[in-house]
């Protein structure tokens, strides 16, 4: 079936920490994104890729990267993890072309000590 | 950047009611959509609707693209209807530039 992964689904981790956020999708979808969402707020779009070796940065400023060397995984990764980085990280997908709905995978709830 | 207004930001109604929920946005828009997120914090996708309107059992959408709106309506409203509902555009500038998401309206459906 087709589906877009992530793991781990909930991390509470140390200060100083290095993570990276797992996002996978077997939906053959060029595009793929990442979105912040604090507790109680709306999403905001913090990286984004048209399809393998692009990144790009979102509207919102953070201080992790991402990676796109295969379709179909766009790892994110926070080199020094702090208690400001505390939050819900949720990975998108969507196809190309005009049809661009999005789909969202289950998140990852982040909480560093 | 685009703006995004939801109204009402907040709404509490008995189990049989239905509801209508608003989404403003400030400029020509190539894709729309409506999530409901759970209380697991998943978004589920309610409807691709950049134009036009859809029904999907008891929820059915409307955007009016000239003037910048779009409805959200639940009819017989259940309790697992309960959650955050949120509206968010994609404005076309070329790429994949993703959404950009309402504050959300917050919907309590009592017993």
């Amino acid at each position: 079936e087709a589906d877009i992964y992530q793991t781990p689904r909930y991390l509470v981790i140390g200060t100083g920490k290095k993570i990276t956020l797992e996002c996978s999708q077997t939906m053959g979808h060029d595009k793929m994104y990442w979105y912040q969402q604090d507790p109680g707020m709306e999403l905001h779009l913090i990286h984004y890729s048209y399809g393998v070796n692009s990144t790009e940065k979102g509207d919102l400023s953070s201080e992790s990267t991402v990676s796109r060397i295969r379709t179909e995984h766009f790892p994110l990764t926070l080199e020094s993890a702090r208690p400001s980085h505390t939050s819900q990280y949720l990975c998108a997908s969507s196809p190309s072309g005009s049809y661009n709905e999005q789909f969202f995978g289950p998140g990852t709830r982040l909480t560093v000590l | 950047g685009i703006q995004v207004e939801q109204s009402p930001p907040d709404l509490i109604l008995q189990e049989g009611a239905n509801s209508t929920l608003r989404c403003n946005f400030s400029d020509s828009v190539n894709n729309l959509q409506w999530f409901h997120q759970n209380p697991w914090g998943q978004l589920i996708n309610l409807f691709y609707i950049p134009s036009g309107t859809k029904q999907n059992g008891r929820l059915s959408a409307t955007t009016v693209a000239t003037e910048r709106y779009s409805l959200l309506y639940i009819s017989s409203s259940q309790t697992t209807d309960s959650g955050v509902y949120f509206c968010a555009v994609e404005l076309f500038r070329g790429g994949a530039d993703g959404l950009t998401f309402g504050k959300g309206t917050h919907l309590i459906i009592q017993p």
